[in-house]
């Protein structure tokens, strides 16, 4: 069965400061592909990035990006000059396929500090 | 990407009601929407797939006929929480699965039932 683990239950960092979320999957499939959303206290569920598993390129997307690492199964997140706006709780998540549900990690909230 | 609503965002009913939440995809024909539960600090956890025209898809160990799905046009899904009770109290949150393999989420709804 396929799984998501996102071993950070919290994580801080300053305003303008860098910082990266873990997320490991587990998946006998080939091709999928990984998302990481964004969910602020309004509790609306926000695309942040994705990843084609095909691609090899890692995904970026203005300060967001990610370190993809197929083999090991790795798909953490990076946030770069860190914002209060970026105080949520973040997701990663996986399908197999396109039209598919989603599988979700337990999730990281973040906090960010002035 | 794609705008999904939801109504009623907020709900409070008696035990032993029903409640009807709606779900729009608003630019997209959605042939599959997703119905998610959540409950607070923790993450998403898959109830259904809403097939239009067809009959949902439910997860394991959740109850078929405490929460009807109906998704009869391309463009609706209703969930529908019979005989509410006090545990059915949660967030509710749709989503559309698109063939790009990301999906967009309502806005969610919070149940309450007293």
């Amino acid at each position: 069965a396929q799984t998501v683990t996102q071993s950070q239950p919290e994580m801080s960092v300053q305003e303008a400061e860098t910082v990266t979320l873990s997320c490991t999957y587990d998946t006998s499939e080939s091709d999928y592909y990984l998302f990481w959303y964004k969910q602020p206290p309004s509790r609306q569920m926000i695309l942040v990035i994705r990843q084609e598993a095909y691609k090899q390129q890692n995904a970026t997307e203005n300060r967001f990006s990610v370190n993809f690492q197929k083999a090991a199964k790795s798909f953490s997140l990076k946030i770069s000059d860190s914002q209060l706006g970026d105080a949520a709780m973040y997701f990663c998540a996986y399908t197999y396929q396109a039209g598919t549900a989603l599988i979700f990690g337990k999730g990281t909230t973040l906090s960010v500090s002035s | 990407g794609a705008v999904v609503s939801q109504h009623p965002s907020r709900v409070i009913c008696k035990s032993g009601t029903s409640v009807k939440i709606e779900c729009r995809s608003l630019d997209f024909q959605a042939t599959t929407m997703f119905w998610y539960r959540q409950f607070p600090k923790q993450s998403l956890m898959l109830m259904a797939t809403s097939n239009e025209g067809s009959k949902a898809t439910y997860e394991q160990g959740v109850e078929k006929d405490k929460f009807l799905i109906n998704h009869a046009s391309l463009t609706l899904s209703t969930l529908t929480v019979t005989s509410a009770h006090p545990e059915d109290s949660s967030f509710y949150i749709c989503s559309l699965g698109l063939p790009f393999g990301e999906q967009f989420f309502g806005p969610g709804t919070r149940l309450t039932v007293l």
